[in-house]
């Protein structure tokens, strides 16, 4: 059926490294890739998305790249920040069926 | 704006109860997502309703069900509980476009004691 894979489940970086964050989805016809950050205790949050028509997008320390061809998105972050620490989900949507498909979560803990 | 609501915040139910939680999307908004978010396994789809129908359904067993209302509000409905039904539950609102963005409500924790 349709997933999406996530990994690492756990990263641990310094203030100031970079955390890159990798997804691979199953559907092929997915178009629609958003980024939600959840804080302890906090809904998710969108951060950045990207359309099936793009390869890359970046705002400020974010950024996301797309591979249609391998199925595989990534969420890239720039000098890290402990306020950056939460847990990251990615997500595949496919027009016509109002879901979202989620990945398990990444837990990044940025060390000061 | 006012954001997405989700009313109980917290609930504890015994096994073999039924709980009913609801959600108040951002004004506007006609599409409700529910998701069950549970340690482990992440956000699980559990519906979508747009304009009081409901468009997709996940692989969750008949006791649960929702409903939206003509007013966009949507409620969820949990019967003969079980201990594995312990997670938080989001609803998402969104205008219900084309890959749109989600907006998540705060959750409802429910523990099933």
């Amino acid at each position: 059926g349709e997933n999406v894979e996530q990994h690492p489940s756990t990263l641990s970086v310094q203030e100031g490294d970079s955390a890159v964050i990798k997804c691979t989805y199953s559907d092929s016809a997915s178009n629609y890739f958003p980024w939600y950050k959840q804080e302890l205790g906090k809904r998710p949050q969108l951060i950045i998305d990207i359309r099936s028509n793009v390869g890359e997008k970046k705002d400020q320390r974010i950024a996301v790249t797309l591979n249609k061809t391998a199925k595989h998105f990534s969420l890239h972050i720039t000098e890290t920040q402990p306020e950056d620490s939460a847990v990251y989900f990615c997500a595949a949507f496919k027009s016509g069926t109002y879901k979202y498909i989620f990945g398990t979560g990444t837990r990044l803990k940025v060390l000061a | 704006k006012a954001g997405v609501t989700q009313t109980p915040r917290y609930l504890i139910k015994t096994r073999g109860q039924q709980v009913t939680l609801s959600c108040s999307p951002i004004s506007g908004h006609r599409s409700v997502s529910w998701y069950q978010q549970t340690p482990g396994q992440g956000l699980q789809f559990l519906f979508e309703y747009f304009s009081e129908t409901q468009r997709n359904k996940g692989n969750f067993p008949g006791r649960f069900s929702g409903r939206q209302f003509s007013n966009s509000r949507s409620e969820m409905n949990v019967s003969t509980l079980e201990l594995g039904d312990s997670a938080l539950y989001l609803c998402a609102s969104s205008s219900g476009g084309l890959g749109t963005e989600a907006f998540f409500g705060q959750g409802t924790r429910l523990t099933v004691v």
